[in-house]
């Protein structure tokens, strides 16, 4: 079975340009969520989905960040406009069900400039 | 107080040692917990889950203390491939919103 697929792996962008990065669920995984980590903050948890609907988006800093889920296996976080505090490493993951474990994929390393 | 909290380390630790760490939540109601492994430059993975009574996996044992609420997490005859980030994650406990821990960093050396 194919794991989570995010794309693009890296990206490297300058200040001011949208951003946008995606996100396919294993198949059959009613959550899905996005986490950004760094080093001063760690993994921080910015929403999450179940059934495609966004249930808390709490941990989404700012308006310059905004996600989607039109449909069960796809998903998209998007920046606009980018800012170099930005830079760090986008994960997604999805589960099965609540209370249960998340995979998570191989995650976009973003720089802005 | 901290949701979760973990010993940011490193441990640095030789070849065959023992070694434990803990892991503490704030949040009485949590129900589910987990440990997962983040290799450098990896995405988090899944090493195992906590159960109540205890559980162990090969030359992994973790254990939940809900009176202290504390996990742990014991590796045994530590090899040089358990060098990694270990993370601790927390469920439940009114939302479902898992929270994980910054991490422990394990440094296992010849």
């Amino acid at each position: 079975d194919a794991g989570v697929i995010q794309s693009p792996r890296h990206e490297v962008t300058e200040m001011g340009q949208e951003v946008t990065l995606r996100c396919k669920p294993i198949s059959g995984h009613d959550y899905l969520f996005w986490y950004r980590q760094t080093m001063m903050r760690g993994l921080e948890l910015l929403i999450y989905f179940n059934n495609n609907v966004p249930i808390d988006d709490s941990g989404m800093p700012e308006d310059r960040f905004s996600a989607k889920m039109p449909n069960a296996s796809f998903s998209t976080l998007k920046i606009q406009p980018s800012e170099p505090r930005d830079s760090a490493v986008y994960f997604c993951a999805s589960s099965p069900g609540q209370g249960l474990l998340q995979y998570f994929g191989p995650g976009t390393r973003l720089t802005v400039t | 107080r901290k949701e979760v909290e973990q010993d940011p380390g490193p441990f640095n630790v030789p070849e065959g040692a023992t070694v434990a760490f803990n892991c503490t939540y704030s949040n009485s109601a949590s129900q589910s917990f987990f440990w997962y492994r983040q290799d450098c430059r990896k995405e988090p993975k899944l090493l195992m889950s906590v159960y109540s009574s205890g559980n162990e996996d090969g030359r992994f044992t973790a254990q939940l203390n809900r009176a202290s609420q504390y996990i742990s997490l014991l590796i045994r005859d530590s090899k040089l491939s358990d060098s990694a980030t270990y993370l601790c994650v927390v469920n439940g406990g009114g939302s479902y919103i898992p929270t994980f821990g910054r991490g422990t960093s394990l440094i296992v050396h010849p």
